[in-house]
């Protein structure tokens, strides 16, 4: 059974760098199969895809966020890892971690989150 | 960019009732679809991809329909544990990434 566990400062002040973990267990960062990806959600409010990266380094991030995000991957620590610069209040939100599976499907591969971190809560206030 | 609207934001329904949620895409997606339950405080679940696969271990009572622009999420006959948020998420080959709907919440009536 996969599972995905996030850590890191649960507050963070404004103008400075957030920066998370998600360590893997039963199963591997290294696989092929899957891409890395961290999603965030703003108390009350709905799900914000941040990014995604796989095995390889290669990344994929919101274009929202792309200019103040930066995603890594470690595969000897089984692990990837979310920073992302100049943060305000606006950043205060549930931060998870997920493995993005690819299935196939008409018109190519469907992409769809099947394991997820329990999430951790990052508030930016100084 | 495309935007993914989910309807109604909040849908009422007794226990044993049949729900039906709506997710509609801005530009066809195919069947690049997939919907998620969330329960308060805990990370939402998946429970179907490919618009109408459901996922390990989700119950029969779950299904999803639609390609292109329309999707529909159904539970047949809605349990107890079933009241929760649901959201819709597509996936786009360029740029690439995921958008997810805004949510519907489905409330005991």
């Amino acid at each position: 059974q996969v599972q995905l566990q996030e850590s890191g400062p649960g507050l963070v002040k404004p103008s400075e760098t957030l920066s998370l973990t998600c360590t893997v267990s039963g199963g591997s960062v290294s696989s092929g199969s899957y891409y890395w990806s961290w999603i965030r959600q703003p108390p009350g409010k709905g799900l914000e895809w941040i990014g995604y990266i796989y095995y390889s380094g290669s990344t994929n991030y919101n274009p929202s966020l792309k200019s103040r995000v930066t995603i890594s991957v470690d595969t000897s620590k089984n692990q990837f890892s979310l920073k992302l610069s100049s943060v305000t209040a606006a950043d205060t939100a549930v931060y998870y971690c997920a493995r993005v599976m690819w299935s196939p499907c008409s018109g190519g591969s469907c992409y769809s989150l099947d394991y997820w971190g329990q999430g951790t809560l990052v508030t930016v206030s100084s | 960019e495309i935007v993914m609207t989910q309807s109604p934001a909040t849908l009422s329904v007794s226990p044993g009732e049949r729900a039906t949620l709506s997710c509609r895409a801005s530009q066809s997606v195919s069947s690049n679809l997939a919907w998620y339950q969330q329960k308060p405080g805990q990370a939402p679940r998946l429970l179907i991809y490919g618009a109408s696969t459901r996922a390990t271990g989700i119950p029969a009572r779950f299904s999803g329909s639609g390609s292109g622009t329309e999707f529909t999420l159904t539970i047949s006959s809605l349990q107890s544990e079933d009241f929760a948020v649901y959201y819709c998420q597509q996936y786009n080959n360029w740029p690439p990434g995921l958008t997810f709907g805004g949510g519907t919440k489905v409330e005991i009536k």
